[in-house]
């Protein structure tokens, strides 16, 4: 069985700072996939990045970056100079192939950016 | 930009009462998602479907759900006697192929009374 865990349910920041929201994943399967997905206040699901666990290398998009491990079965999100527009709930995902392609959600992380 | 599209926006009904969720895909999607977020809860798998069957589901969807693909751009999720414990947020979601991206639509939420 697939497993995703964002321990941070909340995170309050300060317009401007860094931010980094973490996720780990447990899974038997050689072959993933991992996303991110922003929920904003208005309830929508927004897709931010789908990574297959052959590709370690890291990405950047703007302010967004992402580091993924296997080592430490991690796929951590950070937001860089944040702004309250960023504010939102955060979702890590997880897939495998076999399995109907089912999305496993992580619990979220409730990011707060204040001005 | 293509979208998944689901109607109605909120849906109220009573309790034991049968509901029929509603959504439009990405036109050339091929493969079709449920998911449930019970409010403030992680958002649930409920079903995938893929030529015009299901090709996986969850614990949650039991012989109350259903779904169907009554044309060639509808994908409708039915509840066929609503509880309480269904009131949640449902999306729908589509990708092209089975590892894809998969696009959610706004959600519709349920509200069982």
């Amino acid at each position: 069985a697939q497993k995703v865990t964002q321990a941070q349910t909340e995170i309050s920041v300060v317009e401007k700072e860094d931010v980094t929201l973490d996720c780990v994943y447990e899974t038997r399967d050689t072959t993933y996939y991992l996303f991110w997905y922003k929920q904003p206040p208005s309830g929508e699901l927004v897709f931010l990045i789908r990574r297959n666990s052959f590709d370690e290398q890291n990405e950047i998009s703007g302010r967004y970056s992402w580091n993924f491990q296997k080592s430490t079965s991690s796929f951590n999100f950070t937001i860089t100079a944040s702004q309250v527009v960023d504010s939102a709930v955060y979702f890590c995902a997880l897939s495998v192939p076999w399995a109907g392609n089912m999305l496993t959600f992580g619990g979220g992380t409730r990011l707060m950016v204040k001005p | 930009e293509p979208e998944v599209t689901q109607t109605p926006s909120h849906q109220v009904t009573q309790m034991g009462q049968e509901v029929i969720l509603r959504c439009v895909p990405i036109s050339n999607h091929l493969y079709f998602y449920w998911y449930r977020q019970i409010l403030g809860q992680k958002v649930e798998f409920l079903v995938s479907f893929y030529n015009n069957e299901i090709s996986e589901k969850s614990e949650i969807f039991d012989d109350q759900f259903s779904v169907e693909r009554p044309d060639g751009s509808n994908f409708t999720l039915k509840i066929r006697s609503t509880k309480l414990e269904d009131s949640a947020m449902y999306f729908c979601a589509s990708s092209l192929r089975g590892a894809d991206i998969q696009y959610f639509g706004a959600g519709t939420r349920l509200s069982v009374l």
